[in-house]
């Protein structure tokens, strides 16, 4: 069963503006990670933040953790046409056998 | 390129049938993951193996099942296959403990 879920289910918008998908949960976590999925082909991991944490950076990616609300979102900025991909959120429990991820959304980001 | 290998990249079998999806993992790495990944959804957690053990299971029925070989290599093994398999296969691996998972490309199985 799905553990996240990501809203919205599709995003469009033009090159150079941001982007913000936000993903919620429903159980505890150990971290939560966004990867990145081209056209039906492997997942790429973009970036991973712990529980502990609220907000972590990683080039152009923004992430935000609130676990009283059980969400987090992930802002792309100054977003190009090669952000065009499918992006998901991942949670991962304490034991980490067994992650979850979410349906996703589809990001296009036109020339 | 994460390193993590799949075979073979589509496949097509007819219901009933049984199938065997390969992978390697990435070199050192000795945790390996199996995700079913239907259409339009986000990828569904088969099972995990480490060390040759099946380490911990989502909710999948029997048919499938799994096997790691010692140089970590695994395979998915899915019989009486039903129309609602078709899907892309992933598999991913990483370091015990790890929590950042190294997924390969996919085997697309069409189920007819």
């Amino acid at each position: 069963s799905q553990q996240g879920e990501e809203d919205p289910q599709a995003l469009s918008i033009q090159e150079g503006e941001n982007a913000t998908m936000n993903c919620s949960y429903k159980t505890s976590i150990n971290n939560l990670q966004w990867y990145r999925q081209n056209s039906g082909r492997g997942l790429v991991h973009l970036i991973l933040i712990r529980s502990n944490e609220r907000e972590k950076h990683s080039g152009r990616l923004r992430v935000t953790l609130d676990t009283s609300k059980k969400s987090s979102s992930l802002l792309i900025t100054a977003s190009r046409a090669a952000d065009t991909a499918s992006y998901f959120c991942a949670t991962g429990a304490y034991n980490n056998n067994d992650m979850r991820f979410g349906a996703g959304t589809r990001l296009t980001v036109k020339p | 390129e994460t390193g993590v290998t799949q075979s073979p990249t589509h496949l097509i079998k007819t219901r009933g049938q049984q199938v065997t999806l390969r992978c390697s993992s990435q070199s050192g790495h000795n945790t390996v993951s199996w995700y079913q990944q239907a259409l339009g959804q986000g990828p569904q957690f088969i099972f995990q193996y480490y060390r040759e053990e099946e380490n911990g299971r989502g909710n999948f029925p029997p048919r499938f099942s799994g096997l790691q070989f010692p140089n970590y290599s695994s395979e998915l093994n899915v019989n009486a296959l039903e129309l609602d398999d078709s899907a892309l296969y992933l598999c991913a691996s990483s370091p015990r403990g790890a929590n950042i998972q190294y997924f390969g490309a996919g085997t697309r199985l069409s189920v007819l």
